[in-house]
């Protein structure tokens, strides 16, 4: 497999229930990135890992738990959400400034 | 004001027209400038970067930046219906702390119609 790869591409779950989003790219890259896409916003930057080591939390609730146990894997533990954090999931991988690589994102569906 | 605008249309155009996205910007200190193209269902992919005023140009798809104006456009020439998607422009800046502030703009939403 090439590029970022990232399950489940779809998800539905309740709110009470608790599940995880995997992200894997196989580029060599050292940053790796998970960003909340949701209608009519820009794409909000929530985690960034550089060489395993997070840099950046944006102000995201703890109800997102992000968690990177290598360079080439990224994971989002998801728990008690809420149904406005219904929205496309993408991860992203780079090496270079603003050359991020993108998933295909996991759809995620709180009910 | 927002630190990156960008009307998000959408967009129609017929096929063969030359097609003109604009963003425009706040923060003077942005240093990197890409455009990123989304097509329904998939993540975003890097179409353009360039981190210098000018043109830059990739077969059909020509990127501008006037840092003066602090605007940026991607201009499509040639359109066809596979060109149709949302596409994203996209800014960054790096921090002495070696940190990398990176912001989109909404993405415009383009169908090129056969």
């Amino acid at each position: 497999e090439t590029g970022v790869t990232q399950t489940p591409r779809h998800l539905v779950m309740g709110m009470t229930n608790k599940k995880s989003l995997k992200c894997e790219q196989h580029l060599g890259h050292n940053a790796m990135y998970w960003y909340k896409q949701s209608a009519k916003k820009p794409l909000e930057l929530m985690f960034v890992y550089n060489f395993k080591e997070q840099t950046e939390n944006n102000s995201v609730p703890s109800r997102f738990s992000p968690e990177c146990p290598n360079s080439s894997h990224l994971f989002l533990h998801l728990h008690t959400l809420q149904p406005e954090d219904s929205a496309l999931y993408l991860c992203a991988s780079s090496q270079f400034p603003g050359e991020l690589f993108f998933g295909e994102g996991s759809r995620l569906t709180v009910l | 004001q927002k630190e990156v605008e960008q009307d998000p249309g959408p967009l129609s155009v017929p096929e063969g027209a030359i097609v003109s996205l604009n963003c425009t910007y706040s923060n003077s200190a942005f240093q990197y400038f890409m455009w990123y193209r989304q097509y329904s269902r998939k993540g975003p992919e890097l179409l353009m970067y360039t981190y210098s005023s000018g043109n830059k140009e990739d077969g059909r798809f020509t990127a501008q930046v006037d840092k003066s104006s602090k605007y940026i456009s991607l201009f499509i020439r040639d359109s066809q219906p596979s060109d149709s998607a949302t596409y994203l422009c996209a800014m960054s800046v790096w921090s002495e702390g070696g940190s990398e502030k990176l912001v989109f703009g909404k993405g415009t939403k383009l169908t090129v119609n056969p």
